[in-house]
């Protein structure tokens, strides 16, 4: 199985920071990669597909990027409603599609 | 509108039976996997299993398979997510969520999710 390995776990962040997650891949995933962002006391919502590309709605301050097995979230100006956890998910190894481990990001 | 809509919260002792459902609307329900995701109390997300509702094949996360069973009845686009035998660490929340069967892009991704279900199992 892959594992995806989410770090930091949790980021503590001023509204206006630019916050950086990472997940790395324990082997090729090529794109196949998802964040999700999670707000407390509901369900997990798809924020970027295809490691890049941000779903429908999702402000621009939000990027993803990959880097072989390494992929990344940006948040490059934290705003109050951004304070959440957020997930990343491959979707390249059926039938189990891992999640990585999640990373909390609260005010600061 | 894409809707999942998922049963409501349960307390259960453990030993107990229970099923829990999830119905969609808004789309074409044979066209979906309906994957469940456990959530354990201040956990992360964990995959357990999806169905295709069109022909019930199912695909297990090796972890829970055996421990739980997955169903579905298309006729009222519903997908059920079931124990015969509840243990204390089966308390979380459950969410259900659709992944295109023949996906491309965005929809190979879980792009709608239920509300979730909370159960609880305690004696």
């Amino acid at each position: 199985d892959i594992q995806m390995t989410q770090s930091p776990s949790f980021v503590s962040a001023s509204v206006g920071d630019r916050v950086t997650i990472t997940c790395r891949a324990s082997q090729g995933i090529s794109s196949w990669l998802a964040w999700y962002k999670q707000e407390p006391g509901k369900a997990p919502k798809l924020l970027v597909y295809d490691a890049s590309t941000l779903q429908s709605g999702v402000p621009s301050r939000f990027s993803g990027s990959r880097s072989g097995t390494d992929f990344t979230l940006t948040i490059s100006s934290l705003q109050p409603e951004d304070f959440a956890t957020y997930f990343c998910q491959e979707v390249n190894t059926y039938p189990v599609l891992g999640f990585g481990g999640g990373t909390k990001v609260e005010i600061k | 509108e894409v809707q999942l809509v998922q049963s409501g919260a349960e307390v259960k002792k453990p030993g107990e039976s229970l099923r829990i459902s999830c119905t969609g609307s808004g789309y074409s329900f044979t066209n979906y996997w309906i994957t469940w995701v456990r959530q354990m109390p201040g956990k992360g997300l964990e995959w357990m299993a999806r169905i295709d509702p069109s022909d019930s094949y199912i695909n297990y996360n090796p972890s829970f398979e055996g421990h739980v069973t997955v169903s579905v009845d298309k006729s009222v686009t519903t997908a059920y997510l079931q124990w015969n035998t509840l243990k204390a660490s089966d308390t979380a929340l459950y969410y259900c969520a659709r992944q295109a069967i023949y996906c491309s892009s965005r929809s190979c991704y879980l792009d709608y999710w239920g509300q979730g279900t909370l159960v609880t199992v305690s004696s």
